[in-house]
């Protein structure tokens, strides 16, 4: 159990860019979860997966966010177009069970600054 | 909707102190609760977790009970060591989705 990896931990872009961010999930866990974290907040849930389909997105999540998860193993999630606002940490998280019983394990997260 | 409200911080106290953070959660059916502790330049981590009504969850020291009837999952420790200095998150999951509260900063100074 190497635990949530996430990579890369930080990047900088200017505003307009395309930015991609790798999820690699516990390698058992079914379920996939991104979240954005700004500072002073709790994770904020943007989509999850089980095995690879998408389950569920936010529906404050903009059309310029994508996820994927071609093989249910890894993720990607991209922005395009980034605004400044865009400017958070975002955490990938895995599980393994749904309901009651699950839990949630979190990656370092990738840290995103938009200029 | 469903939503966590924790209490808000930061909170500073001294080694071997008592520590509660405060946390109510709103959710329509049973969800299960937890709390997540994020130590400084590390990701989210669980603490503890309770299932159902009158459930304890404990780990390191860490306690918390489901209350059902006051909608309450408070943390609670005895003696907090300069170890515990983190961020901690309170959030539920009604089987669906986890939600989870804006965190409360602990700095413990010896």
């Amino acid at each position: 159990d190497t635990g949530v990896s996430q990579n890369p931990r930080h990047k900088i872009t200017k505003r307009g860019q395309n930015v991609t961010f790798r999820c690699d999930p516990i390698s058992e866990h079914n379920r996939l979860y991104w979240y954005r974290q700004t500072l002073g907040q709790g994770p904020e849930f943007l989509t999850y997966f089980q095995n690879e389909a998408q389950l569920e997105k936010s529906r404050l999540l903009s059309d310029r966010f994508s996820a994927e998860r071609p093989k249910g193993s890894f993720s990607t999630l991209e922005i395009q177009r980034t605004e400044q606002g865009d400017s958070a940490m975002y955490l990938c998280a895995s599980s393994l069970n749904a309901g009651a019983s699950e839990k949630l394990f979190f990656g370092s997260g990738t840290q995103l600054s938009v200029l | 909707g469903d939503s966590v409200t924790q209490m808000e911080g930061p909170v500073t106290l001294s080694e071997e102190a008592f520590l509660t953070i405060n946390c109510t959660y709103t959710a329509t059916g049973y969800p299960s609760l937890f709390w997540y502790v994020q130590y400084p330049g590390e990701g989210l981590q669980l603490l503890l977790k309770a299932t159902k009504a009158d459930d304890k969850g404990s780990n390191k020291g860490f306690e918390a009970t489901y209350r059902k009837e006051t909608t309450s999952f408070h943390l609670e420790k005895g003696s907090v060591q300069v170890s515990d200095s983190a961020v901690y998150f309170c959030a539920l999951n009604t089987g669906n989705q986890f939600y989870f509260g804006t965190g409360t900063s602990l700095t413990v100074i010896p």
